[in-house]
């Protein structure tokens, strides 16, 4: 069990930018999880995944913000057209269905 | 919606002493109440848990408690060491940690020497 490993830790980009992070979970966890956190705040749910189902996606998730998850293992999460508004902590968590989510230590996304 | 109410924002302590930190939340539906603990530049960790079907856990140091009748649940940590310093989040989720978890805003807590 190595934990949640989520790339880049850090991405400073221009305003207009595309950017794209990635998660790897935990083997064998079959949902996977992604928050945004803002200073200040407990992370808010973005979108989450069922092995390769995408089955909820928060008001949050913009149609800039697209993810995916194509063979049930690592996820990625793109955002298009960056705004400064989407600078934040963005996490990755992963469980067994039922059970525990453990995070990622994030990526911190800065948009100048 | 779930919605997850959770104070103080802030807290001292001496080390030795107890914090306590509380949380409310709306949704009766939900029955499944994890504390993280975000030390800074990491993500959340989980330091403890808690289901519907019970009223209180501990692990050594660490004691939730959960009024479902009054919609509110309590992270108790007896006995603060400067390692506790940090910021722990509240959350709620209706169905047993199926679904997304709702947090509150956070608590950071500062134990000092």
């Amino acid at each position: 069990d190595t934990g949640v490993s989520q790339n880049p830790r850090h991405k400073i980009t221009k305003r207009g930018q595309n950017v794209t992070f990635r998660c790897d979970p935990i083997s064998e966890h079959n949902r996977l999880y992604w928050y945004r956190q803002t200073l200040g705040q407990g992370p808010e749910f973005l979108t989450y995944f069922q092995n390769e189902a995408q089955l909820e996606k928060s008001r949050l998730l913009s149609d800039r913000f697209s993810a995916e998850r194509p063979k049930g293992s690592f996820s990625t999460l793109e955002i298009q057209r960056t705004e400064q508004g989407d600078s934040a902590m963005y996490l990755c968590a992963s469980s067994r269905q039922g059970n525990i989510q453990y995070f990622g230590a994030g990526t911190r996304l800065s948009v100048l | 919606g779930e919605n997850v109410e959770q104070h103080p924002s802030t807290l001292s302590v001496q080390e030795g002493d107890s914090a306590v930190i509380k949380c409310t939340y709306s949704d009766s539906a939900s029955n499944y109440f994890p504390w993280y603990k975000q030390e800074l530049g990491k993500g959340p960790q989980l330091i403890i848990d808690i289901r519907s079907n019970v009223g209180e856990k501990k692990d050594q140091r660490i004691a939730v408690t959960l009024n479902k009748t009054a919609k509110h649940f309590s992270l108790h940590i007896t006995e603060t060491q400067p390692e506790d310093s940090a910021v722990y989040f509240c959350a709620a989720n209706p169905t047993s940690g199926n679904t997304p978890l709702v947090f509150g805003k956070g608590t950071r807590l500062s134990v000092i020497a």
